[in-house]
């Protein structure tokens, strides 16, 4: 079946660092990748998305490129923020069936100042 | 309404209660989804409805987990005989594109807390 792994956290980075969270996942054809973001007391918000290989999806100075030839889709920022703290998840649909997403279990990311 | 609204937001029930979760979708959307999310694990797949249509309940754990959407708008997943292990933050998402897979976006929820005692 689909899956999508995502690294061990959580990760505690100061501000401006560098930040990048690994996803790799396992689905038939051509899944459609997302990161989707949790700020502390919120719902789960669409953060970048990308629906074929070599997209690269962006949003808010994170970027994730999808790589088939790895089956992979790590998150990226150059500078993060304190406000970045968030529980990030991995998540994909796959083609062919009714939208639903597997998710990965999600890392923590805390930005100290 | 601007968003998914689910209701309530914290829901605590002694083990064999019956309980259910109302999700308000955004309207127009024509697909809604719900998922269970346990502590520090990504949500998980329940089931899914076009419209008024559930074409999916693989996800349901049991027979004791029903949802429904009787006129394609809002919906309610009912839990009967609570069990501890049922205790987590159940997800709605809405979105409108009934495309079949591929990229369609899901707005999500904040969710209701489940505990069972």
């Amino acid at each position: 079946g689909n899956s999508v792994t995502q690294m061990e956290g959580p990760v505690t980075l100061s501000e401006e660092a560098f930040l990048t969270i690994n996803c790799t996942y396992t689905a038939t054809g051509y899944p459609s990748l997302f990161w989707y973001v949790q700020y502390p007391g919120e719902g789960l918000q669409l953060l970048l998305k990308a629906t074929k290989a070599d997209d690269k999806g962006s949003n808010k100075g994170f970027e994730a490129t999808y790589r088939k030839e790895t089956t992979s889709f790590h998150l990226e920022k150059g500078s993060v923020q304190v406000s970045d703290s968030a529980v990030y998840f991995c998540a994909l649909t796959a083609t062919g069936a009714n939208s639903k997403l597997t998710f990965g279990k999600g890392i923590t990311l805390s930005v100290r100042p | 309404g601007a968003g998914v609204s689910q209701s309530p937001r914290y829901k605590v029930a002694k083990r064999g209660q019956d309980v259910a979760l109302r999700c308000d979708p955004i309207s127009g959307h024509v697909s809604l989804f719900w998922y269970q999310q346990a502590l520090g694990q990504g949500p998980e797949f329940l089931t899914y409805f076009q419209n008024e249509a559930q074409l999916d309940k693989s996800g349901l754990p049991s027979d004791r987990f029903f949802a429904e959407r009787p006129e394609g708008s809002v919906s309610t997943l009912k839990i009967q005989r609570t069990q501890q292990e049922d205790s987590a933050v159940y997800l709605c998402a809405s979105s409108w594109d009934r495309r079949r897979g591929g990229g369609n976006i899901q707005y999500f929820g904040a969710g209701t807390r489940l505990s069972v005692l």
